[in-house]
């Protein structure tokens, strides 16, 4: 996965429950960003990060959170999660992709990361 | 903001055949990115191609190319020698070179949903 992963791959949890997921890369690429799937919507972006503890929002970024202590590092957080945060996450990086379309204007995504809020 | 549209949510190709994919655009900038990313069943998000929009050579890779027309805002895709192995969904995204205020983010259309018959 080009150097993102992405953990848990698949998690169900319970309304109100906290929620952590990570992603992880091995590319020292210092813009990063979590991005959530749902049908009819396409890929929305929820946070970004663009350096160690430098974030902000995306477009539907209400009850999440996000931190980047380290380079590799970005933490996407529900603090309480609710069903209407059941979705796919996917992180992203800028960066790398393909050997044919590579270079710092693409992203490259990790596997995702499918969340059930029962 | 800008927004992208897609306004086919579903497309079928026989094999062999050639399909044309539709994205529209809004936006006030007059240098940016274009992109149609791939997600096939796995759910990986693969970048297909990508047009920078000072270049008026429409992108090409391999079978894929693209019909980019800056001034209607349009950036459709053709798939030539459709193959079962495009069935996928295909995103179109924008980027803005303005990376202050936008973080390099991509914006996306809601997708098309191609299937391909053999």
């Amino acid at each position: 996965d080009a150097g993102i992963t992405q953990s848990p791959r698949h998690k169900v949890t319970e309304t109100g429950t906290p929620v952590t997921l990570r992603c992880h890369q091995t590319e020292n690429h210092r813009y990063m960003y979590w991005y959530r799937q749902d049908p009819g919507h396409g890929l929305r972006l929820i946070h970004y990060s663009y350096g160690v503890k430098d974030t902000d929002k995306g477009e539907v970024s209400d009850g999440y959170s996000v931190s980047r202590s380290k380079t590799e590092d970005f933490l996407l957080t529900l603090e309480s999660a609710t069903s209407s945060q059941t979705s796919v996450y996917f992180c992203a990086i800028r960066g790398i992709s393909s050997e044919n379309l590579s270079g710092a204007n693409v992203l490259t995504f990790g596997a995702g990361s499918r969340l059930t809020v029962l | 903001a800008q927004t992208v549209t897609q306004s086919q949510p579903e497309m079928s190709v026989q094999e062999a055949e050639t399909v044309t994919l539709s994205c529209t655009y809004d936006t006030s900038e007059s240098d940016y990115y274009l992109f149609w990313y791939k997600q096939p069943p796995s759910r990986q998000m693969i970048l297909v191609i990508r047009q920078e929009a000072y270049k008026q050579q429409n992108a090409t890779e391999n079978r894929f190319s693209v019909n980019f027309q800056k001034a209607a805002k349009s950036f459709s895709l053709k798939i030539s020698d459709s193959q079962l192995g495009d069935a996928a969904m295909y995103f179109c995204a924008y980027r803005s070179p303005r990376r202050e205020t936008s973080g390099s983010r991509l914006t996306f259309g809601e997708g098309t949903q191609l299937t391909v018959n053999p």
